[in-house]
């Protein structure tokens, strides 16, 4: 079935350097979510991407859609102490109605 | 508008016990879904569903029944629990237009069996 990986697992950054993470699926995406989950909290949306090689940019957050919509990256441009939390990717093939999500990259910041 | 409601917060289980975690919406989306979170392997899609009268299979069904009586409500059933099923549990919800729109969670639920 489809599977979606994310890495690195575990980030810690000193506030201001930069960070980002990876998501790659076994199977061609018709679309990509992105969420954040702060400690304790619920996950939150963040974006979608649809085209293939489609670039989003939300303030210093930056979301890649690959070539092959089989990958996507979320860059965040000089880290703050707000951006603590959890950060998914989420895949849905065409076709199916499930969003497969990915294992979650966790980001630390420390001030 | 509350959004997506789920009860109860917290719950501890004995094994063998049955039990229903509520979800309810109240923005008339047609997709509803429930997932779980365990440490490390992010959220898993347990069962979801397109609209009344309809549900499918997620990725982890087994142990678990839904029914989608209404467009509101998309309850999750645990008949005999297992300490397997320790987790917290979220709801999602979404429109549905050439395909699914962004996910809605609830706060979720935290399920202890013991």
């Amino acid at each position: 079935g489809q599977q979606v990986m994310q890495i690195p697992q575990y980030q810690h950054v000193q506030e201001g350097e930069d960070f980002t993470t990876y998501c790659n699926s076994s199977t061609t995406l018709s679309n990509i979510q992105w969420y954040k989950q702060r400690p304790g909290g619920h996950p939150v949306f963040l974006i979608q991407l649809v085209k293939s090689g489609e670039v989003k940019k939300q303030k210093r957050l930056t979301f890649q859609f690959g070539e092959a919509k089989k990958n996507s990256s979320l860059h965040i441009t000089a880290t703050q102490t707000t951006d603590v939390g959890t950060y998914f990717c989420a895949g849905r093939t065409s076709g199916t109605y499930k969003y497969i999500f990915g294992t979650g990259t966790r980001l630390k910041v420390l001030a | 508008n509350a959004g997506v409601t789920q009860t109860p917060k917290f719950q501890v289980l004995k094994t063998g016990q049955s039990m229903t975690l509520q979800c309810a919406q109240d923005m008339n989306h047609e997709y509803m879904s429930w997932y779980r979170q365990d440490p490390g392997m992010g959220l898993r899609l347990i069962h979801y569903s397109v609209g009344a009268g309809i549900t499918d299979q997620g990725e982890v069904p087994n142990g678990y029944n839904v029914s989608r009586s209404t467009t509101e409500d998309f309850p999750l059933r645990l008949l005999s629990a297992a300490p397997s099923q320790t987790s917290v549990y979220f709801c999602a919800s979404s429109y549905r237009d050439r395909g699914i729109g962004e996910l809605f969670f609830g706060e979720g639920s935290r399920l202890t069996v013991l």
